[in-house]
């Protein structure tokens, strides 16, 4: 099955500053790649995702850069604020009737005034 | 996108009691998901709930410990059954409304403390 890393488990930066996490992949059939936002106490959140025809997206302050021949992609928060402060999660899947996405064991990410 | 409720938001059970967690989806959804998120830890798929069928369990989760009801394509329940103080944890409910596409929603979750 699909097996996903995630680093770092912790990040922390000041505010401003870029925070980059970065996540492997396993299975090369995964097509579907998505970032969850989770704040404290609340639940995962879709925060931007790439599909495996697409090697870069961008969305405001965030972006992420998939390398499938590498089999990792990168979550990329620019100018980073501390309402940016949360745990993400990155998962693989691959689209279709047997989706079963695998998760990352998440970043948290601290982001200091 | 879906809008998706759980009962209750949290709840204190005492060991060796059940407790069935209710999701609600606002539209019909194909797939539907049952998690298990330890404080500080990823999310631990528990099965996926089949509308008329029974649940696919992911291994080391077992039918007569979480039992699932699928009745219908927008409405799920997650039973956790002779509770004991390993199960305190969140339960999460999710949705994937397009397989094709795979974004997936999250309810807000169960909080379960097992005293």
């Amino acid at each position: 099955g699909e097996n996903v890393e995630q680093h770092p488990s912790t990040l922390s930066v000041q505010e401003g500053d870029s925070a980059v996490i970065k996540c492997t992949y396993s299975d090369s059939a995964s097509n579907y790649f998505p970032w969850y936002k989770q704040e404290l106490g609340k639940r995962p959140q879709l925060i931007i995702d790439i599909r495996s025809n697409v090697g870069e997206k961008k969305d405001q302050r965030i972006a992420v850069t998939l390398n499938k021949t590498a089999k990792h992609f990168s979550l990329h928060i620019t100018e980073t604020q501390p309402e940016d402060s949360a745990v993400y999660f990155c998962a693989a899947s691959k689209t279709g009737g047997s989706y079963i996405p695998t998760f990352g064991r998440g970043t948290s990410l601290i982001v200091h005034p | 996108s879906a809008v998706i409720s759980q009962k209750p938001s949290r709840d204190i059970c005492q060991r060796g009691t059940s407790l069935t967690i209710q999701c609600q989806v606002d539209s019909q959804v194909t797939m539907m998901f049952w998690y298990r998120q330890q404080p500080g830890q990823s999310l631990t798929l528990i099965a996926t709930a089949n509308q008329g069928s029974e649940a696919t369990y992911e291994s080391g989760f077992v039918i007569d410990k979480f039992p699932i009801s699928r009745p219908n394509l927008t409405f799920s329940t997650l039973t956790v059954s002779n509770m004991s103080p390993e199960d305190s944890s969140i339960y999460l409910c999710s949705v994937v409304p397009g397989p094709l596409l795979g974004e997936q929603y999250f309810g807000p979750g169960t909080r379960l403390t097992v005293t």
